[in-house]
């Protein structure tokens, strides 16, 4: 089956300080992902829509210059997370479409977990 | 707005027993409804996935009822196991490759 990575699994970071989480599609090409948000015990928010080759569009809400989102190439899509604070840290997970498959099947990454300190 | 209703918020079964876990969509414009499972500090894995045009596909002992009529879906989990133990969410996506937008999750718990 289709496999979504992450990286890295748990991150810990200063405050004032910026942090790259990267999700990879390592056996599909996907033109586009998604970066979603999750708090404890709640349900996934998205955040962005992460294109290739062009800008990432944005949920009402998020800061597009705090939440930096690059899609690269066909498996790789970046969040950066800039100037990090504490009310930043979360579990953030992204997903991936098989831009060739005929289903919208959406597949996970297994998410990271930002402390910032 | 909530465009996608889930409930309830948390689920008792005893083992072998049927899990029902409802959803509701407000916007017509959905057309495809998966349902995902995930463990604590893991990201969702897809379980099963239906669109309008069927009112029931069963994968396993997992089944996804259908109501368009009633922009309702719902999960059914036969014969629960402790290993069903997990967080399950619904979710919704207008359009092929769209982002999907889920339920608030329910937590099952099966007594061994």
């Amino acid at each position: 089956g289709a496999v979504v990575s992450q990286h890295p699994s748990r991150v810990i970071c200063k405050s004032g300080t910026s942090v790259k989480i990267e999700c990879r599609s390592l056996d599909f090409q996907a033109t586009t992902m998604f970066w979603y948000r999750q708090f404890p015990k709640k349900s996934l928010m998205l955040m962005a829509t992460s294109n290739e080759g062009s800008k990432a569009t944005y949920e009402q809400g998020v800061e597009k210059d705090k939440f930096l989102i690059n899609h690269a190439s066909l498996t790789l899509s970046t969040l950066t997370v800039t100037s990090a604070h504490p009310e930043d840290s979360s579990f953030y997970i992204c997903s991936a479409r098989d831009s060739t498959s005929l289903t919208d099947t959406q597949y996970f990454g297994p998410g990271t977990r930002l402390t910032v300190l | 707005q909530q465009q996608v209703k889930q409930s309830p918020q948390s689920l008792i079964v005893q083992k072998g027993g049927i899990s029902i876990i409802n959803c509701a969509y407000e916007n017509t414009a959905f057309d495809y409804f998966p349902w995902y499972q995930q463990f604590p500090g893991k990201g969702p894995a897809l379980l099963i996935a239906i669109r309008p045009d069927v009112s029931e596909k069963k994968e396993g002992r997992f089944t996804i009822s259908f109501n368009k009529s009633a922009k309702q879906f719902s999960l059914h989990i036969m014969d629960s196991q402790p290993g069903d133990s997990a967080t399950y969410f619904c979710a919704a996506s207008r359009q092929a490759g769209t982002a999907l937008i889920f339920g608030k999750g329910t937590t099952l718990s099966v007594s061994s």
